[in-house]
């Protein structure tokens, strides 16, 4: 089945410094991926649709430069955390939709990297 | 903006007993994707069923099924013969035919009781 693997799986980081993460898929071309954002034992929100060769779309309220999108490949994805702050600290999680997912089928996503800045 | 609403923030059920989540959302659109996520402690999202809007027959999956009513934007999973693997946090989630990322609800944590 298709995979994605996301990495670091934690991280820890200093205040002021920036932090990437990376997303990709391991079997299958993804020319849309998708990065949220998940409080503790809260909901996943939708930050940003990512797309190859493109620039990324933010949902509202998020701020393109402090998160930073890249998706220069049909199989990976990076967001960077700029200037890293306490309060970023969350757990991040992406997803990916195959290209060749013409029906719609689903979204298969990463394990998620937890975030903490200290 | 489409919501999706999750009313249970914990459910309790005995083993092999039988369960159901439900999950109400609110959209203007006609074509529309809905989905159950589990989420156990590991956090990896996994897909438990789908349901495309324009379907009227209710999906199944084994154990899981949903009681999808379209016209009350109500979208239910019923997990059958609960097991002890089952115990996560369940998430439901939206997708507009034009969007492309999901809108989840709040999530309901199901703990199965042996």
């Amino acid at each position: 089945g298709a995979v994605v693997s996301q990495h670091p799986s934690r991280v820890i980081c200093k205040s002021g410094t920036s932090v990437k993460i990376e997303c990709r898929s391991l079997d299958f071309q993804a020319t849309t991926m998708f990065w949220y954002r998940q409080f503790p034992k809260q909901s996943l929100m939708l930050m940003a649709t990512s797309n190859e060769g493109s620039k990324a779309t933010y949902e509202q309220g998020v701020e393109k430069d402090k998160f930073l999108i890249n998706h220069a490949s049909l199989t990976l994805s990076t967001l960077t955390v700029t200037s890293a702050h306490p309060e970023d600290s969350s757990f991040y999680i992406c997803s990916a939709r195959a290209t060749s997912d013409t029906a719609n089928y689903g979204y298969t996503f990463g394990s998620g990297t937890r975030l903490t800045v200290v | 903006a489409q919501t999706v609403t999750q009313s249970q923030p914990e459910m309790s059920v005995q083993e092999a007993e039988t369960v159901t989540l439900s999950c109400t959302y609110d959209t203007s659109e006609s074509d529309y994707y809905l989905f159950w996520y589990k989420q156990p402690p590991s956090r990896q999202m996994i897909l438990v069923i789908r349901q495309e809007a324009y379907k009227q027959q209710n999906a199944t999956e084994n154990r899981f099924s949903v009681n999808f009513q379209k016209a009350a934007k109500s979208f239910s999973l019923k997990i059958s013969d609960s097991q002890l693997g089952d115990a996560a946090m369940y998430f439901c989630a939206y997708r507009g035919g034009g969007a492309d990322g999901l809108t989840f609800g709040k999530g309901t944590h199901l703990i199965i009781q042996p």
